[in-house]
């Protein structure tokens, strides 16, 4: 039974194009997280949210755009892609917004952008 | 401004050695600091945390990490090294900000080979 879930796990798409990926946890958690890794590994958080609120928003281009219809899914949409955006995804969940919460993170979307 | 600096981009180490992963940490207050690991292909998972209820913390597969505030270090170590602890190895730092979430920053990760 897989905690947290990501969808596809692979996606190659062309510059230009607007593109969705998917997260669920089945884990009753309240927080959500999208981490973007690049190819030298470092990984960076892109927006948390809470209960379906935006709380952390680190200054990631319009052209993201995160969406949580309930506690359990937070998507994100890429528009406009770009050949920099190519990277590793991964979405996260916490019990809690509180400091010291184990994250739970996603198998991970490998992004590729031609 | 909280960071975690991981010295040591890639360690080898042969297998049955002692393995010493490097973390140093920056934060203006007590912080919460993790070890996570990531096989190839896969996402991170949890191999234990700092909370403050003791400076030196047990994880899974026989991993622990010793908390040094005098030092600002959280180096993670395992006696002997299996050929299944080859992953890439991640401090992280974690701070409550302003309105009480959390902010999880990463070090750049430490990529473990073991030399059968």
């Amino acid at each position: 039974d897989t905690a947290v879930s990501q969808t596809p796990k692979y996606l190659v798409t062309q510059m230009g194009n607007d593109k969705s990926i998917k997260c669920e946890q089945n884990l009753g958690h309240d927080t959500m997280y999208w981490y973007k890794q690049d190819s030298k590994k470092f990984l960076k958080i892109m927006f948390s949210y809470n209960n379906k609120e935006l709380i952390i928003n680190e200054t990631v281009p319009n052209r993201f755009s995160p969406k949580s219809p309930d506690k359990a899914h937070l998507n994100l949409h890429i528009n406009s892609l770009e050949l920099g955006d190519s990277a590793v995804y991964f979405c996260a969940s916490s019990q809690d917004k509180a400091a010291g919460n184990e994250q739970f993170f996603g198998p991970g979307t490998r992004l590729t952008v031609l | 401004a909280q960071s975690v600096t991981q010295l040591g981009s890639h360690v080898s180490v042969s297998e049955g050695a002692l393995v010493l992963l490097r973390c140093n940490y920056s934060s203006s207050v007590p912080p919460y600091l993790f070890w996570y690991v990531q096989y190839p292909n896969q996402g991170l998972q949890l191999l234990l945390k700092y909370t403050s209820a003791a400076t030196l913390v047990k994880g899974i597969n026989g991993f622990e990490a010793e908390f040094k505030k005098s030092e600002t270090s959280f180096h993670l170590t395992k006696p002997s090294a299996h050929m299944s602890d080859a992953a890439e190895y991640f401090c992280a730092v974690s701070l409550s900000l302003g309105w009480g979430y959390q902010k999880v920053t990463f070090g750049i990760g430490t990529k473990l080979q073991v030399i059968p």
